[in-house]
């Protein structure tokens, strides 16, 4: 079981940029997990999804940032036009179901320069 | 939701027990207490979790007072390899909070 592959693990992009992030839950997990973790500060939930369907997105900034599951292949998470302040670890978990616990990934480290 | 609090920091010695306050006063009664931990650089990993009695695993045990109103992580002998954030979260058992909320965290520092 290969867990929760994320990639790439470090990405640099200049301002105004695309920065595209791959989650690849563990097997058999359904439900999908984005955290964004600031320097120094503590992971902060961005957007939790479920094949196909975006469950709860209250943490996701209102523009530039969007997320979706489809139903085969990776969650990714998009970030339009970056900005240094982007500039974060973003962390993917999954779970089997809402009652379990959670696998994270290594994460993705973007620098916007 | 339920709000956890945990001491920002604390030391230890290689080879000691630590032992990892976390308080709950506004558990409710459909609330696991869940414990992650976050090692530099990585992202945050499963600890333990439970519901009211005391839990064993391998990395570590967690006990409940019997109000559930606070809990220890216990590390039976810390090693450097434990140096992390460790962070204490309330999760209502049936599924209806879909996301783990992340407080602070304790970092736990373990001196050689």
């Amino acid at each position: 079981n290969a867990g929760v592959m994320q990639n790439p693990r470090h990405l640099v992009r200049r301002r105004g940029q695309e920065a595209r992030l791959r989650c690849s839950p563990m097997k058999g997990h359904s439900h999908v997990y984005w955290y964004r973790q600031l320097p120094e500060e503590g992971l902060k939930f961005m957007v939790y999804l479920q094949k196909e369907n975006i469950i709860d997105e209250s943490g996701m900034p209102k523009e530039r940032f969007s997320a979706e599951f489809p139903k085969e292949g990776p969650s990714i998470l998009r970030i339009q036009q970056v900005v240094r302040g982007d500039s974060a670890a973003y962390f993917c978990a999954s779970s089997p179901a809402t009652v379990y616990g959670y696998t994270f990934g290594s994460g993705t480290r973007l620098t916007v320069v | 939701d339920a709000k956890t609090t945990q001491p920002n920091s604390m030391e230890s010695n290689e080879e000691e027990p630590v032992h990892l306050p976390c308080n709950h006063s506004t558990i409710s009664g459909t609330d696991y207490i869940h414990w992650y931990r976050q090692l530099p650089s990585q992202g945050p990993e499963y600890v333990i979790h439970g519901l009211t009695s005391n839990v064993n695993n391998r990395m570590a045990s967690l006990a409940i007072a019997e109000d559930r109103k606070s809990s220890t992580l216990i590390l039976h002998r810390a090693t450097l390899r434990d140096a992390a954030v460790y962070y204490c979260i309330l999760r209502d058992r049936t599924g209806s909070q879909g996301n783990l909320i992340f407080g602070k965290g304790t970092k736990l520092s373990v001196k050689p």
